[in-house]
């Protein structure tokens, strides 16, 4: 089974800061997903990668498949990115996400 | 199509009731997925379907527990005799595998929270 794991588990910043979230897991992975959980639960997918690098607006999200290790960076933080990213893989042959517990982010004006 | 959709998005019971949540996916998307999340953690893996195969279940899924997709568009996940340990957020996603084995990504929908009492 792949275990994930995200640090940090909590990360408070002033609004304009540079945010890393990362996550590390410990087996070979078909896929990864940054997903946003906002209160309230919906879940919504920011990125899906298997190698390299994904831009998406302020958001950034990078993958190492050797050290089994990703990132999700957001430039020029703002409040509105307030909420708890969540990493999960997909291991080969399996069609189930495996989750890490999350990082929940708050941006302070 | 406005996304995935899931009724109700609470729901309050008391210990002992059965209780029934429905999961809408994206109307073209074949696979359909059910997560429960207790509050702290992130989201586990109950089970999924293929149109209206189930092809895996978790062994978090008791036996209190059943799903189903009878024409492979809608789902319901239905919880008999609730417990208090039941009480979590449910989670519904689904997706479109193409022929190869082509993987796509998971669209979610808002989850139905049950408190059991």
């Amino acid at each position: 089974k792949n275990e994930v794991e995200q640090s940090p588990q909590n990360l408070t910043a002033q609004e304009g800061e540079f945010i890393t979230i990362n996550c590390s897991y410990s087996v070979g992975i078909s896929a990864l997903h940054w997903l946003q959980q906002h209160p309230g639960g919906g879940i919504v997918s920011l990125f899906m990668l298997s190698s390299g690098k994904k831009k998406h607006g302020r958001l950034i999200a990078t993958i190492n498949i050797q050290e089994k290790h990703s990132s999700l960076h957001i430039t020029a933080s703002h409040p509105r990115d307030s909420a708890v990213y969540i990493c999960a893989v997909r291991d080969f042959g399996n069609e189930k996400l495996t989750f890490g517990t999350g990082t929940r982010l708050t941006i302070i004006p | 199509d406005t996304g995935v959709s899931q009724n109700p998005r609470h729901k309050i019971t008391k210990r002992g009731q059965n209780v029934t949540f429905r999961c809408d996916p994206i109307s073209e998307h074949n696979r359909l997925y059910w997560y429960r999340q207790t509050l702290g953690q992130g989201p586990e893996f109950l089970t999924y379907f293929q149109n209206e195969a189930q092809l895996e279940k978790s062994r978090l899924l008791s036996d209190r527990f059943s799903a189903e997709r009878p024409k492979g568009s809608f789902s319901t996940l239905e919880i008999q005799r609730t417990e208090q340990g039941d009480s979590a957020m449910y989670l519904c996603a689904s997706s479109l595998e193409l022929a190869g084995g082509y993987y796509n990504e998971q669209f979610f929908g808002p989850g139905t929270r049950l408190t059991v009492l």
